[in-house]
């Protein structure tokens, strides 16, 4: 029962590179969401998205996109990495807006 | 103003403490509050779920809604080492702006054998 997987856990990126993280569910959840954590701030909601083919900004996309194009799956790409995107990345998924949400274990990234 | 606002903490208690955790929130519209548990280097659990207003009691956990005042509680009784975590609120409605799940910062609790 795998739920949500996350790849990589861990990655260091140089600043100006890009990078994807990748995020599957096997629950045939239609929401899917990316937060990032930084200490003491809490889940901040970077994007998010309510069916394949359907993405939404939440409060901090700026820096990062995502597309949908299955139910499963909702890459987060970076693109020209600063070190202010230095956070734990968590993917989520619910059935919808209002039911319980199922985290990923979160990838660590450090931009140097 | 913040969507969300939680009490920073953190929250450091004795063995057997009752500990009050609580958020604020601007939006009226938010219907389904929520309370997510998170060991360190883990991704967030569900704890308590709640819909509206009211009460509901899950073990040592009871959760409070009051939507007049648009304040959440968690209550966690007989606290034990196992609670030290950190505790998020988080919130959603139907449609429009709050079909989102929004989080509080969260509260670093420690609960001292």
């Amino acid at each position: 029962n795998a739920g949500v997987t996350q790849t990589p856990k861990f990655r260091i990126l140089k600043i100006g590179q890009s990078m994807t993280l990748q995020c599957t569910q096997d629950m045939n959840h239609n929401y899917m969401y990316w937060y990032r954590q930084d200490p003491g701030m809490g889940l901040k909601l970077i994007y998010y998205s309510v069916g394949a083919g359907i993405t939404d900004k939440g409060e901090v996309p700026n820096g990062y996109n995502v597309s949908r194009s299955t139910t499963e799956d909702f890459p987060l790409r970076l693109e020209l990495a600063a070190p202010s995107q230095t956070s734990v990345y968590f993917c989520a998924s619910s059935y919808s807006e209002n039911t319980e949400a199922f985290f990923g274990q979160g990838t660590r990234l450090t931009v140097v | 103003q913040k969507e969300v606002e939680q009490d920073p903490g953190p929250l450091s208690v004795p063995e057997g403490a009752i500990v009050s955790l609580n958020c604020t929130y601007s939006n009226s519209a938010f219907q389904y509050f929520m309370w997510y548990r998170q060991y360190s280097r883990k991704g967030p659990e569900l704890l308590m779920y709640t819909y509206s207003s009211g009460n509901k009691e899950d073990g040592r956990f009871t959760a409070q809604v009051d939507k007049s005042s648009k304040y959440i509680s968690l209550f966690i009784r007989d606290s034990q080492p196992s609670d030290s975590a950190t505790y998020l609120c988080a919130m959603t409605g139907y449609g429009g702006a709050t079909n989102k799940l929004i989080f509080g910062t969260g509260t670093l609790l420690a609960v001292q054998p």
